[in-house]
């Protein structure tokens, strides 16, 4: 079957950094995608790794490792803004995305 | 960035009534549109996947004559929930891509639209 697992939940304080884990078994790899979503809201797109290594893009970054299943988003500096859900979605053999179930990051004062 | 708006954002309606989802690529041709439904605390569900001009793809478990998809044209979906019934209150959310030459198709989502059956 198909599976991508992510922590429930994470409790970080504002100014620090995150790490949030995404493993996965998919038939097939064409990508894999982080989303950011605040409650009651879409989802918001985050990044994009189709090959091996880290993606930065300001204060976030995501990394992939095709061989292990295995994907992190990193946030650094984080804001209380930042208080979201993360969603880590992989697209499959026939190109749609199959989603883990998100990651509630809380952020601290 | 895409932008997919949807309309309406709330909707609140009686039990047996039908309600209908607009869901527009405003600044982009969406080859291939989708729908999802999210339930309180969990992860979006792909419901059906639709392409311009052709029948959409119910993913399994989802009633294709209770959730009618009409993707007309590349720039409008509609989603039709027909006698509603309360346990189909959720939000609803629907993306669009466009599939360029690498064959990478970002999914733009909607805002979303709440949906709750009395």
């Amino acid at each position: 079957g198909q599976n991508i697992d992510q922590p429930t939940e994470m409790t970080a304080t504002e100014g620090a950094i995150v790490q949030i884990n995404c493993t996965y078994q998919t038939s097939g790899f064409n990508g894999l995608f982080w989303y950011q979503q605040h409650a009651g809201e879409a989802p918001t797109f985050l990044s994009y790794n189709v090959l091996d290594g880290l993606e930065e893009k300001g204060r976030f970054s995501s990394f992939l490792s095709r061989s292990k299943g295995y994907s992190y988003l990193l946030l650094k500096e984080l804001q209380m803004k930042d208080s979201a859900s993360y969603l880590c979605a992989v697209k499959g053999s026939n190109y749609q995305l199959i989603w883990g179930a998100g990651t509630k990051l809380i952020i601290k004062p | 960035g895409a932008v997919v708006s949807q309309h309406p954002s709330r909707v609140i309606c009686k039990s047996g009534t039908s309600v209908k989802i607009e869901c527009r690529s405003l600044d982009f041709q969406a080859t291939t549109m989708f729908w999802y439904r999210q339930f309180p605390k969990q992860s979006l569900m792909l419901m059906a996947t639709s392409n311009e001009g052709s029948k959409a793809t119910y993913e399994q478990g989802v009633e294709k004559d209770k959730f009618l998809i009409n993707h007309a044209s590349l720039t409008l979906s509609t989603l039709t929930v027909t006698s509603a019934h309360p346990e189909d209150s959720s939000f609803y959310i629907c993306s669009a891509s466009e599939m360029d030459e690498r064959g990478y198709n970002e999914q733009f989502f909607g805002p979303g639209t709440r949906l709750t059956v009395l």
